[in-house]
């Protein structure tokens, strides 16, 4: 079936990086955007940016420019999120969606299947 | 501040309806028919209920219904049962490339 698969809870200082995985199965990886969502303990969703696993093109949202980088290994369908320079305020579950529709057709990005989610927590 | 702006509470009896408003601008959802309404329980990870403002996806039940009036979204959930009892999100696509998220409303079933 259709699946995100994300990597394990971790926990980071203040001022530290965190690099979280998303292994897709079950669709073609390339054909498919992937988005980046996270959720601060008891608040809503925040969208971080959007990735072309096609072309290695990604637009991310302004709050996280200049901290947030999207990569793809497309050998093993699976996407990255790496954040830098992380406060406390970057305490959150972090989610990796599938976009329903294929890259080449037009349409919403509706997120059709979402990763788990992994728990990313900064304290010193 | 959420882009999006949602109630956030809403509640009902078994069986009744509830309607649940999601008000952006020209920008994102007045702008296009790009809205998604999204269920998500605690602990677990949203699940997608409404794209495109109305279609559902497969094994979504029809109780659930989307719609939009000028800059508003609304989903209705209508037979209420207690398993609705969730959060519920809304999303646009919002110019240029961008998405926005609702900050979400919190269904009780009474």
């Amino acid at each position: 079936q259709v699946q995100l698969v994300q990597s394990g809870a971790e926990v980071r200082k203040p001022g530290a990086s965190v690099k979280v995985s998303c292994q897709a199965s079950g669709y073609t990886f390339s054909d498919h955007y992937i988005y980046w969502v996270r959720q601060a303990p008891g608040q809503g969703l925040e969208w971080m940016g959007w990735y072309n696993p096609n072309t290695d093109g990604a637009n991310y949202a302004q709050n996280f420019q200049g901290r947030v980088t999207m990569t793809r290994d497309t050998s093993v369908s699976t996407a990255y999120m790496e954040l830098n320079k992380l406060t406390s305020d970057d305490t959150a579950v972090y989610y990796c969606a599938k976009v329903r529709r294929p890259i080449r057709e037009p349409g919403s990005n509706a997120f059709d299947i979402w990763g788990q989610g992994t728990m990313v927590t900064v304290s010193s | 501040q959420s882009a999006l702006t949602q109630p956030p509470s809403a509640s009902g009896s078994p069986g009744q309806s509830v309607t649940i408003s999601c008000t952006g601008t020209s920008s994102d959802v007045g702008g296009h028919d790009f809205v998604s309404w999204y269920q998500q329980h605690p602990g677990k990870a949203p699940k997608l209920l409404i794209y495109e403002v109305t279609k559902r996806p497969p094994g979504v039940p029809d109780r659930f219904s989307g719609s939009k009036s000028g800059n508003t979204a609304s989903l209705t959930v209508s037979g209420l049962q207690a398993e609705d009892e969730a959060h519920y999100y809304c999303s646009s696509y919002a110019d240029i490339n961008r998405e926005v998220f609702g900050g979400g409303t919190k269904v009780a079933v009474l």
